[in-house]
């Protein structure tokens, strides 16, 4: 079955400008969790939905940055007035269980350079 | 501190020589440890769970083990396309919903 799926897969944008990361998790899994990876690190948690519950936001950096996923499906992650400093990839995972004892299926991230 | 951590930092293997990863913790109340492996320029790809000491799980030329202070992913007679950053993660404790992720043991498998 499909994987999950993350739009764009590369965004270039301006400092000050708004930027929204898309995911598309796996049909059926409940957990949906946004990371950033950074080159030779392991992903750094950022928040975490169960359901269309954003459940912990605790990872995000400021108050620029915010998720949602309405539906309990597709969440969009939002940067606003991005700074150089936002410049990442941006990893989105979806999970068949709960909480963070099952599983994560990761999709192939965005790649968001802020010139 | 909860911590996560992996040795070696990166491994180089003859195809056919085997070795193991380590990864270490240090996080009370362990409820689960996770092995991924992670391709250049694509997410982290799942291969195991293991729950508690003794358990073993195999995939392939893989097996990961599992005691009260580290886990070993075990690869026997490697081949080239093994070659990956192998991550390992634990659920933080007292907060089920965050993972702590080691840095990972980048592994080159040379034919």
């Amino acid at each position: 079955g499909a994987g999950v799926s993350q739009s764009p897969r590369y965004k270039v944008t301006k400092r000050g400008q708004d930027v929204a990361l898309r995911c598309d998790p796996i049909s059926g899994h409940v957990s949906l969790y946004w990371y950033r990876q950074a080159l030779g690190q392991g992903p750094e948690f950022l928040t975490y939905f169960n359901y269309e519950a954003q459940q912990d936001k605790s990872g995000l950096p400021n108050d620029r940055f915010s998720a949602e996923r309405p539906e309990g499906s597709i969440s969009t992650l939002t940067i606003q007035r991005t700074e150089q400093r936002d410049s990442a990839m941006y990893r989105c995972a979806s999970s068949p269980q709960t909480g963070a004892r099952g599983e994560q299926y990761f999709g192939p991230g965005t790649r968001l350079t802020v010139t | 501190e909860d911590q996560v951590t992996q040795s070696p930092e990166a491994l180089r293997l003859q195809e056919g020589e085997s070795s193991s990863l380590n990864c270490s913790y240090t996080v009370s109340g362990l409820r689960g440890l996770f092995w991924y492996r992670q391709d250049p320029g694509k997410g982290p790809e799942f291969l195991f769970t293991l729950y508690s000491a003794g358990e073993e799980k195999e995939k392939e030329r893989l097996k990961a083990t599992l005691t009260k202070k580290e886990s070993f992913l075990h690869i026997t007679a490697p081949k080239p396309e093994d070659s990956a950053t192998y991550l390992c993660a634990v659920p933080m404790a007292g907060n089920n919903r965050k993972l702590i992720w080691g840095l990972g043991t980048s592994l080159a498998v040379n034919p």
